[in-house]
């Protein structure tokens, strides 16, 4: 079945330092790939998609490329900011699955002053 | 526009009692997603509607769980008996069909079992 990997956390970072959040996954057909986050005390929110291979999706500072021949959407940003202090899901939904998605175990980050 | 909203958002009770969590979806969205967020197990699909009806319920952990959606603007999540191993955090999620994977969550229902 499908599944969604990602780094085991959690990632504590000093403001303005580089983040890259790993993800990989396993999917039968041709998924879209997301990733969610998750504020202290809130519901998951959309932060970027791609739909297909070799797509790149971003928002916020937050970059992530679909590379099917990997198998992995890895999370970047350039300079963290303390307002990004969060958690990080991967996602995949197949297509044609009724939006139905499959999450990683998410990831904890922290970022410090 | 209001966003998807459930409630209660705190809920504490004795084992063995009924719980019953509350969603209202987005209006124009017809999937309707329960998710249940553990430190231990993550985020685990419980069951999922479209147009009201219930597509895939494999992850509803045991008969002690039960979901309904009555109409296009309301879902119930019902656990009877609970016990403690349920306390988590409950998300309910909609989406609009044909937009894949783009789903909008709650804030979330924390149950605490004792």
């Amino acid at each position: 079945g499908d599944s969604v990997t990602q780094m085991e956390g959690p990632v504590t970072l000093s403001e303005e330092a580089f983040l890259t959040i790993n993800c990989t996954y396993t999917a039968t057909g041709y998924p879209s790939l997301f990733w969610y986050v998750q504020y202290p005390g809130e519901g998951l929110q959309l932060l970027l998609k791609a739909t297909k291979a070799d797509d790149k999706g971003s928002n916020k500072g937050f970059e992530a490329t679909y590379r099917k021949e990997t198998t992995s959407f890895h999370l970047e940003k350039g300079s963290v900011q303390v307002s990004d202090s969060a958690v990080y899901f991967c996602a995949l939904s197949e297509y044609g699955a009724n939006s139905k998605l499959t999450f990683g175990k998410g990831i904890t980050l922290s970022v410090r002053p | 526009d209001a966003g998807v909203i459930q409630s209660p958002r705190h809920e504490v009770t004795e084992m063995g009692q009924e719980v019953t969590l509350r969603c209202k979806p987005i209006s124009g969205h017809n999937s309707l997603f329960w998710y249940r967020q553990t430190m231990m197990r993550g985020l685990e699909l419980l069951i999922y509607f479209n147009n009201n009806v219930p597509i895939d319920d494999s992850g509803m952990p045991e008969d002690r769980f039960s979901a309904k959606m009555p109409n296009a603007s309301f879902s119930t999540l019902k656990i009877q008996p609970s016990e403690p191993r349920d306390s988590a955090v409950y998300f309910c999620a909609s989406s609009s069909q044909g937009v894949t994977g783009e789903l909008f969550f709650g804030e979330g229902s924390r149950l605490t079992v004792l």
